[in-house]
C-alpha cells in the first residue's frame, strides 16, 4: 500500500530553519514526492517536486529560501529565513498510474 | 497562464446528487491528466479520481460508483457528476491540473460542497 506519512505539527522561529519530513511506505522508497503548501483560507499551491535521484524541480514563483532532498525512503522540505507567510500547512504528494496519494500534512507554526 | 476554476458547489441532502465543473484556462483539457482532490473541514488533502488524456478514469474507493469524471474538450472543462452523496462527502473541492509523471502541479481555489439534512 502506497502511503506517505507525515509529522502532524512543527514550529520555529521567525528567520531560522525548518525542515520537514516525509516518508514512504515500504517498498516505495524509490518514489518521486511533491510538496505542496496550502496557507490559511487558500487553495494548495505547489512548491517543488523531489526525485530519490535528489533532483529537483521547483513550481513557479517559488523563492530559493525552498528546498527539497532525498535520503533513502524519506523526501524533505527545507525552509529557510522563516517568514510570517510561511506559516501554513505543508502537504507531500505522490503518483503512481491512475492512482494519486497525499500525506496527512504537516502544520508549520512561525513563533 | 494556467488557471482553474471551479464552480457548482452548494448545500444538499444526503442522496441527492450535484455536478461540480472547473473550466480550465492556459492549456487543453483534452490533452491533460486532470484530477479532483477533496478537503474536509479542518483536515488533510484527499485524492478523488482522476482522468487521463485518453479518456481513462480512476476513483478513491470511499466514491467508486457514486462520482464520475467526465471532461468536454470544446469547453475545455472537466465535472464531476456525484450521486448518492453522503454526510461524509461534504468538502471542499478542489481540480487539479495533474501530470503522468509528476503529479498535481496546479489547483484550484475550491468550491465547498455540503451535504446535510
Amino acid at each position: 500500500q502506497l502511503e506517505l506519512t507525515q509529522s502532524p505539527s512543527a514550529s520555529a522561529s521567525l528567520g531560522a530553519s525548518v525542515k520537514l519530513t516525509c516518508t514512504l511506505s515500504s517498498g516505495h522508497s524509490h518514489y518521486a514526492i511533491a510538496w505542496h503548501q496550502q496557507q490559511p483560507e487558500k487553495g494548495p499551491r505547489l512548491l517543488m517536486k523531489v526525485f530519490n535521484d535528489g533532483s529537483l524541480r521547483k513550481g513557479d514563483g517559488i523563492p530559493d529560501r525552498f528546498s527539497g532532498s532525498s535520503s533513502g525512503a524519506e523526501r524533505y522540505l527545507t525552509i529557510s529565513s522563516l517568514q510570517s507567510e510561511d506559516e501554513a500547512d505543508y502537504y507531500c504528494h505522490t503518483w503512481v498510474s491512475g492512482i494519486r496519494v497525499f500525506g496527512g500534512g504537516t502544520k508549520l507554526t512561525v513563533l | 497562464e494556467v488557471q482553474l476554476v471551479e464552480s457548482g458547489g452548494g448545500l444538499v441532502q444526503p442522496g441527492e446528487s450535484l455536478r461540480l465543473s472547473c473550466a480550465a484556462s492556459g492549456f487543453n483539457v483534452g490533452s491533460n491528466y486532470l484530477s479532483w482532490v477533496r478537503q474536509t473541514p479542518g483536515k488533510g488533502l484527499e485524492w478523488v479520481s482522476i482522468i487521463h488524456s485518453d479518456g481513462s478514469t480512476y476513483y478513491a474507493d470511499p466514491v467508486k460508483g457514486r462520482f464520475t469524471i467526465s471532461r468536454d474538450n470544446s469547453k475545455n472543462t472537466m465535472y464531476l457528476q456525484m450521486k448518492g452523496l453522503r454526510t461524509e462527502d461534504t468538502a471542499m473541492y478542489f481540480c487539479a491540473k495533474d501530470s503522468p509523471s509528476e503529479g498535481v502541479e496546479y489547483w484550484g481555489q475550491g468550491t465547498l460542497v455540503t451535504v446535510s439534512s
